[in-house]
């Protein structure tokens, strides 16, 4: 079964750093771009960042360019996100979401993680 | 890269229909044919519903519908099932190559 896994989450103060991790089983993750979707408590679905296949294109939502950097280690199966200067607004879980299909950049995803959770906080 | 706007709640009764509704701008949803919609129970990760804007997963039940007029997405469901009561979120790509949802929408079945 096709699988994403999230870990790495937790209790950080703000201004504070956190890498989350996402590893994926049972597809070629070297084929697809990958991408991270958060979600405040409470709150809607947000799309955080995405990368390409090769790591060599990278895009982010306007909130976190310049503190969030996604990347990808395709030898490990593995999705990153590295979030520094941590706020209060950035609390939530975060998936790593897989599209349907391998042409497809950002959108359709079919697959996702369970989540893990982000607590930014003093 | 601001939401698209959704109803905050919809309800309906078992074996009616229901829309919600989906506003975007010229540079999402009426742009491209790109608009998806997730379903997402409370604790669960999202599940795709429609993409594309009318297309279904296998899978998926023929009583979820997506459609699409200017920059306004629809989804509809037919024959209202308890378990469809879930938040439903939508999705457009922009021009800017991101990814934007909207607010979501409660659906009650009452």
């Amino acid at each position: 079964e096709e699988q994403l896994v999230e870990s790495g989450g937790g209790l950080v103060q703000p201004g504070g750093s956190l890498r989350l991790s996402c590893a994926a089983s049972e597809f070629t993750f070297s084929a697809y771009w990958m991408s991270w979707v958060r979600q405040a408590p409470g709150k809607g679905l947000e799309w955080v960042a995405n990368i390409k296949q090769d790591g060599s294109e990278k895009y982010y939502v306007d909130s976190v360019k310049g503190r969030f950097t996604i990347s990808r280690d395709n030898a490990k199966n593995s999705l990153y996100l590295q979030m520094n200067s941590l706020r209060a607004e950035d609390t939530g879980v975060y998936y790593c979401a897989r599209p349907r299909w391998q042409q497809r950049t950002l959108d359709v995803f079919d697959i996702w993680g369970q989540g893990t959770m982000v607590t930014v906080s003093s | 890269q601001s939401a698209l706007t959704q109803p905050a709640s919809v309800s309906g009764s078992p074996g009616q229909s229901i829309t919600i509704s989906c506003t975007g701008t010229s540079s999402d949803v009426g742009a491209y044919n790109y608009v998806s919609w997730y379903q997402q129970h409370p604790g669960r990760a999202p599940k795709l519903m429609t993409y594309d804007v009318s297309n279904r997963p296998s899978g998926v039940s023929n009583r979820f519908s997506g459609s699409k007029s200017g920059n306004t997405a629809s989804l509809t469901i037919s024959g209202l099932q308890a378990e469809d009561e879930a938040d439903y979120y939508c999705s457009s790509y922009t021009s800017g190559s991101t990814l934007v949802f909207g607010g979501g929408t409660k659906l009650t079945v009452l």
